[in-house]
């Protein structure tokens, strides 16, 4: 399995909503990875975690909550979003040491529209 | 704050012409990595290019890098009207705990190959 699969494929929220995220992969990768990326910009680092520990957090606003339960998994809990979080949230995993000497596998996202 | 910039912005070439993408960054870097990114989808890692080598091939695309003056290029070449898409040039930039590095992309070429 050479995936990384994000669910839902599209999210509509209102500001006062709680959703969450889901991200999984099944490739042994110890790093994981957010991103989120706005309309025809480079996707932007969020969250960064390394063998489930929170490793960097990009002064992300606490309305975005990461969680790594185990070494599969990685979810967003989202609350109380503004309508300028609409984005696609980009998920990708690595070897812990990856950007030195691998790439990134990124997943397809979660198209996100807050009203 | 973003390490790589690129040109062109955007790229409009027929099928079978060549394609050339160009990346400068700032900061000294371990290694410099080439994704495309299908229209709202995830990216998918391309090639990647160790600080010590000066030019790598794979299949179609042909990278080469310059650390002196902290450029790259990507070159695609006999395009395809599939080659559509945005590409981007992404480095290392700062570690976290862990050693996991912060991948930072550049802000893309939107290359559009016509049939």
């Amino acid at each position: 399995d050479t995936e990384v699969t994000q669910t839902p494929k599209h999210l509509v929220m209102g500001m006062t909503n709680k959703k969450s995220l889901k991200c999984e992969q099944h490739m042994g990768h110890r790093a994981m990875y957010w991103y989120k990326q706005k309309a025809k910009k480079p996707p932007e680092l969020m969250f960064v975690y390394s063998y489930e520990k929170l490793s960097i957090n990009e002064s992300v606003p606490s309305r975005f909550s990461p969680e790594c339960p185990n070494s599969s998994l990685l979810n967003l809990h989202l609350h109380a979003l503004q309508p300028e979080d609409s984005a696609l949230y980009l998920c990708a995993s690595s070897h812990p040491t990856g950007p030195t000497h691998y790439g990134y596998t990124f997943g397809s996202g979660t198209r996100l529209t807050v009203v | 704050s973003q390490q790589g910039e690129e040109d062109p912005q955007a790229l409009s070439i027929q099928e079978g012409e060549n394609a050339t993408m160009n990346c400068s960054y700032k900061t000294s870097i371990n290694n410099l990595q080439w994704y495309r990114q299908n229209s709202g989808r995830g990216l998918v890692h391309l090639i990647l290019i160790r600080s010590n080598e000066r030019e790598k091939h794979s299949g179609r695309l042909r990278v080469t890098l310059d650390t002196s003056k902290k450029s790259s290029s990507l070159l695609i070449t006999a395009s395809r009207a599939a080659d559509t898409a945005s590409y981007f040039c992404a480095t290392v930039l700062g570690y976290g705990s862990g050693n996991t590095g912060k991948l930072i992309f550049g802000q893309g070429t939107t290359l559009q190959v016509k049939p």
